[in-house]
């Protein structure tokens, strides 16, 4: 157990469909991550937020978007859903950037 | 931004041998250089890490060295068993601040 909790570790919906994927980091872990991973692919980044500020941004599309809130638990919110979109969305956080980065159990998002 | 190559892509061994993941980086600057394992439908975890201030380390089976000069770090991996079957994915950390930048990573089977 890496200390990373995602909720929900299943979800299915439809396309079209608006969807929230949680992460709550490490105890005094500052930074969080997101990564999406399709069938037998690598991990694409998504975003980083530390201490609350976006600090990167990778290949995320403009229906999705996330933030990191005061208590620094992230939320990645996936909207106007695709089939494409279904994948393992994980959620990884650090100490400080550039860190050893802690992967959560990841959220599997099937869309239909 | 840093960018990792890792090959090969696919590695198969026999149980017993020895297996070695190779990854180059393109920034001088970074510093840190972790190895991921991920299991089928798991997430992530940390097996070993490199700081460049060091040219090898080992951690029981599993080793890493790395060429600053070259720009390069290797995982090994000696006397390979069927539970060291799983995707390696190496990563370098963006300069001296930035995010880890991931390799597309090497699904190494071990078959017995």
């Amino acid at each position: 157990d890496s200390g990373v909790t995602q909720t929900p570790k299943h979800l299915i919906t439809a396309t079209g469909q608006r969807v929230t994927l949680r992460c709550s980091p490490r105890s005094g872990d500052l930074s969080v991550y997101w990564y999406q991973q399709s069938l037998d692919q690598g991990l694409q980044f998504l975003i980083q937020y530390y201490n609350g500020e976006e600090r990167a941004k990778g290949n995320i599309l403009e229906r999705f978007s996330a933030q990191q809130f005061p208590d620094l638990h992230s939320e990645l919110n996936l909207s106007s859903l695709e089939l494409g979109d279904s994948a393992l969305y994980f959620c990884a956080s650090s100490l400080d950037i550039g860190e050893t980065q802690y992967f959560g159990p990841g959220t599997r998002l099937l869309v239909l | 931004g840093e960018n990792v190559e890792q090959h090969p892509s696919t590695l198969s061994v026999q149980e017993g041998d020895s297996a070695v993941i190779k990854c180059t980086y393109s920034d001088s600057a970074s510093n840190y250089f972790p190895w991921y394992k991920q299991e089928l439908g798991k997430r992530p975890q940390l097996i070993i890490d490199i700081r460049s201030n060091v040219g090898e380390k080992k951690d029981q089976r599993i080793a890493v060295t790395l060429n600053k000069t070259a720009k390069h770090f290797s995982l090994h991996i000696t006397e390979t068993q069927p539970e060291d079957s799983a995707v390696y994915f190496c990563a370098a950390k963006e300069g001296s601040w930035g995010k880890l930048q991931f390799g597309a990573g090497t699904q190494v089977v071990v078959t017995p």
